[in-house]
């Protein structure tokens, strides 16, 4: 059984560049939940996809947009980056049917916004 | 919006003492979840709790669930360095999104 799969592990890029960042759930797991997590606070969720439709949104402006593929995995993609959105960004998967196993989280990109 | 309140915010313990850190919610819950997130690291789900006045263990770590539902309490018992990071509470309101709590740092004095 595979875990959660983050790509790449590390990013800096330039403010009012694009960014899109990837994500593997786990073997089993259809559905994921993307989180902005700054330094020294709580993840922050941003959106979930469940069968390849968006479903649910945090406060975060429509520049933050996502997909989800039939095979569950998922990008989360950032136009128009600001010095703020510099943070560690998670996925995390996890299954509809057996929520008592809580969420999956990958080891997180490190976004720098320079 | 829907928010739970976690405290407090940093613990600094000698090794060998306990430690406990409190979530606390206006509204009933259905669910609570605890996520530790070591230093550097991702959050790693701990436990799920369910039912009103609900406790349960896992080794050292003790987990309740208030009888109201609207608090919830992660105490370790006889720290120990590995026990260092951020403890999460975890709460699902119904509307498909996990909110986090603020998030207990844990320091261990060895």
């Amino acid at each position: 059984e595979t875990g959660v799969t983050q790509s790449p592990t590390h990013l800096i890029k330039t403010r009012g560049q694009q960014v899109t960042l990837r994500c593997s759930s786990q073997s089993g797991h259809n559905t994921v939940s993307w989180y902005q997590q700054a330094l020294g606070q709580g993840p922050q969720f941003i959106f979930q996809y469940y069968r390849e439709e968006e479903n649910g949104r945090g406060n975060f402006p429509p520049r933050f947009s996502g997909l989800q593929f039939p095979n569950y995995s998922s990008e989360l993609n950032v136009n128009a980056l600001e010095l703020d959105d510099s943070a560690l960004y998670l996925c995390a998967s996890s299954s509809r049917v057996d929520t008592y196993y809580g969420y999956t989280f990958g080891s997180g990109t490190r976004l720098t916004v320079v | 919006g829907q928010q739970v309140m976690q405290i407090p915010q940093y613990q600094h313990v000698q090794e060998g003492e306990d430690f406990t850190t409190y979530c606390n919610s206006s509204t009933t819950l259905s669910n609570i979840q605890w996520y530790k997130q070591r230093p550097g690291g991702h959050p790693v789900f701990l436990i799920q709790l369910v039912k009103s006045g609900e406790v349960k263990k896992q080794k050292r770590l003790t987990f309740q669930f208030g009888e109201a539902k609207k608090n919830s309490s992660l105490h370790i018992t006889a720290t120990q360095t590995t026990d260092v990071g951020t403890y999460f509470c975890a709460v699902n309101f119904g509307n498909e999104k996990l909110t986090f709590g603020t998030g207990t740092r844990l320091t261990i004095i060895p």
